[in-house]
């Protein structure tokens, strides 16, 4: 069975540091992973997505993620943090049989100036 | 295009009411889906949908009724609320379901249902 499991519940950076969210997941085949963002009181908008064509996956506020196949992982970067980067972030698996998506508890990311 | 919408935005009940989210999406997908999302477990899956006249159940469906008569619309039914149904609802619809889709799912903005 597919799942995802996000490492840390809290990460707290100073801004203009990196940042690094982290999220294992278990796939018996070659996973569909995403990552979302939640703002707070906001609804979820797709920050990147692995469709296999490149394991390094750019997204949309200088975000990147990894896919690394050995080592079961899609981290989720950053290389220098924004004030505006504070938010909950979710890694998400396609599972099950028919491929809905599958949820991490999340990693609400703080960043102070 | 307005994507995925969702009314009301905010609801609160009390214990044993019944009411009805709404979720419509027009960019003709044919996967609809809801969700719930409560502090430290992340979204669980309630229902979802494969097409007009298609339901199946999620993780968590006690409680929740779906139907799907078009393809744009997807409401939620709760019979009779309970406190443990205090939560924020989400909507969601992509192109199709399939295991290996890489296919984006697009969120409504949500409902905060409190129960009393």
């Amino acid at each position: 069975a597919q799942s995802v499991t996000q490492l840390d519940s809290h990460v707290s950076v100073s801004e203009g540091t990196p940042v690094l969210l982290r999220c294992n997941y278990s796939s018996s085949y070659s996973p569909s992973l995403f990552w979302y963002v939640q703002h707070p009181n906001k609804g979820l908008q797709l920050l990147l997505k692995y469709t296999s064509a490149a394991t390094l996956v750019k997204g949309i506020n200088g975000f990147e993620a990894e896919f690394k196949k050995s080592e079961t992982s899609f981290h989720l970067t950053k290389p220098s943090a924004h004030m505006s980067d504070a938010a909950e972030y979710f890694c998400v698996v396609r599972g099950g049989s028919q491929g809905n998506l599958i949820f991490g508890k999340g990693t609400k990311l703080s960043v102070k100036p | 295009n307005a994507g995925v919408t969702q009314t009301p935005k905010f609801q609160v009940l009390k214990t044993g009411q019944s009411m009805t989210l709404q979720c419509a999406q027009d960019m003709n997908h044919e996967y609809m889906s809801w969700y719930r999302q409560d502090p430290g477990m992340g979204l669980r899956l309630i229902h979802y949908s494969v097409g007009a006249g298609i339901t199946d159940q999620g993780e968590v469906p006690n409680g929740y009724n779906v139907s799907r008569s078009t393809t744009e619309d997807f409401p939620l039914r709760l019979l009779s609320a309970a406190p443990s149904q205090t939560s924020v609802y989400f909507c969601a619809s992509s192109l199709r379901l399939a295991a290996t889709s890489t296919d984006t799912q697009y969120f409504g903005p949500g409902t905060r249902l409190t129960v009393l």
